[in-house]
C-alpha cells in the first residue's frame, strides 16, 4: 500500500484569501487525484492530476478556482482560491496506480479540513 | 450513468450484533466495486473491494461483501461488530479505464451501542 500524507491538516482561512494544500506520497504513482467532502456529505471528485499536463477537472470544478500542479510521480498541490465560507471542507488526496498494485486502488490522504469565515 | 445508493443514513448495533450495511449501484458494465471506511478525524481506509471471480469477498478488520448482479447489491458484512467500527462507511464505484474514477455513495454512519 501507499502511505499519503497532507499538509496542513486544518486551516482557518478568511474569504478572499487562497491556500495551498500539499500531497505527499512515499512511492511513485501513476495517478493522483483531489476529492471535496463537504460538510456531512459525501466525497466528490475534484480533479485528476496528471503529472506532467494540465489537470483534468470534473463538472462544476474550473482550474481559475482550483489550480493543481502535479511536478512529479509523488507530490501534488492543490490551492483553493478566492475563498468563500462555501468553500469550507475536508479536501482529499488520493492516489493510484502503484507499482505492484494497480490502477484500481486508490489510496487516501487524512484529509485538509478547511475553515473559511 | 454511474451511481452508487446507500439508502441508510444511520445505523445503531449492539456491540457483539452482526452487521449488514447496503449499497446499490448503477453501472452499464462490470463494475468495480469498494467498500471504505472513515473513522472520525482519519482519512478514508480501504476495507474491500471486488473486481471479478468469488462474488464473495473478505476484507480487512473481519468484514466481507458480496456481489449480487442481480439485485446491483453489494452490500457489506460483519458477523460481529467491536465498538472500534464506529465509523461511516462509503460503498463505491469506480468508472473510467481501470477504474480510475470513484463514485461515492453518500455513506453509512454506523454507532454501536455498549
Amino acid at each position: 500500500s501507499a502511505v499519503i500524507s497532507q499538509k496542513p491538516s486544518r486551516d482557518i482561512c478568511q474569504r478572499g484569501t487562497s491556500l495551498t494544500i500539499q500531497c505527499q506520497v512515499d512511492s511513485q504513482v501513476t495517478m493522483m487525484f483531489w476529492y471535496r467532502q463537504q460538510p456531512g456529505q459525501s466525497l466528490t471528485l475534484i480533479a485528476t492530476a496528471n503529472q506532467g499536463s494540465e489537470a483534468t477537472y470534473e463538472s462544476g470544478f474550473v482550474i481559475d478556482k482550483f489550480p493543481i500542479s502535479r511536478p512529479n510521480l509523488t507530490f501534488s498541490t492543490l490551492t483553493v482560491s478566492n475563498m468563500s465560507p462555501e468553500d469550507s471542507s475536508i479536501y482529499l488526496c488520493s492516489a493510484g496506480g502503484l507499482a505492484g498494485v494497480g490502477t484500481d486502488t486508490q489510496y487516501f490522504g487524512p484529509g485538509t479540513r478547511l475553515t473559511v469565515l | 450513468a454511474q451511481s452508487v445508493t446507500q439508502p441508510d443514513i444511520h445505523i445503531t448495533v449492539s456491540e457483539g450484533a452482526s452487521l449488514e450495511l447496503r449499497c446499490n449501484y448503477s453501472y452499464g458494465a462490470t463494475p468495480y466495486l469498494f467498500w471504505y471506511v472513515q473513522s472520525p478525524g482519519q482519512g478514508l481506509q480501504l476495507l474491500l473491494k471486488y473486481f471479478s471471480g468469488d462474488t464473495l469477498v473478505q476484507g480487512i478488520k473481519g468484514f466481507e461483501a458480496e456481489f449480487k448482479r442481480s439485485q446491483s447489491s453489494f452490500n457489506l458484512r460483519k458477523p460481529s461488530v467491536h465498538w472500534s467500527d464506529a465509523a461511516e462507511y462509503f460503498c463505491a464505484v469506480g468508472a473510467g479505464s481501470s477504474a480510475s474514477k470513484i463514485i461515492f455513495g453518500s455513506g453509512t454512519r454506523l454507532s454501536i451501542r455498549p
